[in-house]
């Protein structure tokens, strides 16, 4: 089955630090990826839609020069946080759809835990 | 305004027993509802999608119902096992296919089996 891979899995730095995430499809091709943040006991919230070759589309709210995301592949996004604060702490989900097999579910990776001192 | 509401927030059941999750949304225009299991520190993962057209999906002892008129869908779960602890999120999709959805989801029902 389609898998989507995230990585790293935790990550915990200080304050002020930059933290880069990545998305992969593993087994498919993806032309849009998408990237969810999950605050603790609350539901998934859609940051933004990556797009191959092309500009990232955020939510309302999202701070694109804040959350800086490169989809330069058909398999891989990426997700830096840059300058991390504490109140960026966060469970942070990619997924993903296939695109060559047309009408599809996405498929979500694993998550990244993202814990700033 | 699009939303998913889950009741209840958490269920705590011994194991073997039956449990049946709730799941109320006004999203429109509504192109499909879905069920995911999300264990603790991972992404969720899919147990059934339904279209408008769809009452009731099985997989293996998941049995979902969706009734498009009063906008509800219940997961039935059968014969719970240890395993089966996670939250379950109902998700609804509005677009025309997936190649344009835009998903709303739930925030969950903590299911909890006891031995």
């Amino acid at each position: 089955g389609a898998v989507v891979s995230q990585h790293p899995s935790w990550v915990i730095c200080k304050s002020g630090t930059s933290v880069k995430i990545e998305c992969r499809s593993l087994d498919f091709q993806a032309t849009t990826m998408f990237w969810y943040r999950q605050f603790p006991k609350q539901s998934l919230m859609l940051m933004a839609t990556s797009n191959e070759g092309s500009k990232a589309t955020y939510e309302q709210g999202v701070e694109k020069d804040k959350f800086l995301i490169n989809h330069a592949s058909l398999t891989l996004s990426t997700l830096t946080v840059t300058s991390a604060h504490p109140e960026d702490s966060s469970f942070y989900i990619c997924s993903a759809r296939d695109s060559e097999t047309g009408n599809q579910p996405q498929h979500f990776g694993d998550g990244t835990r993202l814990s700033i001192l | 305004k699009n939303q998913v509401e889950q009741s209840p927030q958490s269920l705590i059941i011994l194991e073997g027993k039956n449990c049946t999750l709730q799941c109320n949304y006004t999203v429109s225009p509504f192109s499909n509802l879905r069920w995911y299991k999300q264990d603790t520190g991972r992404g969720p993962v899919s147990l059934t999608i339904m279209t408008f057209s769809e009452n009731t999906k099985s997989n293996g002892r998941y049995t979902a119902t969706l009734d498009a008129d009063t906008k509800q869908s219940s997961l039935h779960i059968t014969a719970s096992q240890l395993s089966d602890s996670a939250s379950y999120i109902c998700v609804v999709s509005r677009g025309a296919n997936f190649g344009n959805e835009k998903l709303t989801f739930g925030t969950g029902t903590r299911l909890t089996i006891i031995p």
